[in-house]
């Protein structure tokens, strides 16, 4: 079946520690995006890729980073100049012609 | 850049009552239309889009949104809801990026809909 995968569901760190969140499709998608959603806040956007080794700034990117090295993957760095990084964290994708989003099942960090 | 109002945060109703989210956006220009559904501790699930066209789409388990350009609304709407429709509800709507070469999504804040017995 093709789809969106994340992994770990549930992920716990201590402060002050980066972690990374695995993102991977295979729906042949080119675009890729990032979101982290609070309660109450909606979904905000961190980073986007639209295609391979290329990625753009969302509005929240301070304290994230990411990589794009290949077209089915593009997993999401939380440092620790991330201020308050507890939150739950969904991956998305869509083909650059069609911009309906398919979600994945999302990633809830906890910093402890 | 856009954005986009869900004007109730929390909406109680009855099993089998009619139900309306309602959702504004900011812009008047050409945009696309989704409203999304998420259950608890999952992803988002597109329940409905409007791209052109009717301006009254259809979508996933009964539900029905109206795009209504002059008044920039989209609210989602279901004649009679089921127990089973308990969960939050996101309006998004596209636009192009500063580049624009890609589409990008605003979401409103959210819609938590609780259908009671």
């Amino acid at each position: 079946d093709g789809g969106i995968t994340q992994s770990p569901k549930y992920l716990f760190r201590k402060e002050g520690q980066n972690v990374t969140l695995s993102c991977e499709q295979n729906l042949n998608h080119d675009a890729m995006y990032w979101y982290r959603q609070d309660p109450g806040q909606g979904l905000r956007l961190i980073y986007y890729s639209q295609i391979v080794n290329d990625f753009q700034k969302g509005d929240i990117a301070e304290g994230y980073s990411v990589s794009r090295e290949k077209k089915e993957s593009f997993p999401l760095t939380v440092t620790s100049a991330q201020k308050n990084p507890t939150a739950f964290y969904l991956c998305a994708s869509n083909d650059r012609d069609y911009n309906e989003q398919f979600f994945g099942p999302g990633t809830r960090l906890t910093v402890l | 850049a856009q954005s986009v109002t869900q004007l109730d945060s929390q909406v109680p109703v009855f099993e089998e009552a009619p139900v309306e989210l309602r959702c504004n956006y900011s812009s008047s220009v050409s945009v696309y239309l989704f409203w999304y559904v998420q259950y608890p501790n999952q992803g988002l699930q597109l329940l409905l889009k409007y791209l052109s066209g009717s301006t009254l789409v259809k979508g996933i388990n009964g539900f029905e949104a109206e795009f209504n350009k002059s008044q920039t609304s989209f609210h989602l709407r279901k004649p009679s809801v089921h127990i089973s429709d308990t969960a939050e509800y996101f309006c998004a709507v596209s636009e192009r990026d500063s580049g624009g070469s890609n589409y990008k999504l605003t979401f409103g804040k959210g819609t938590l809909l609780t259908v009671n017995p």
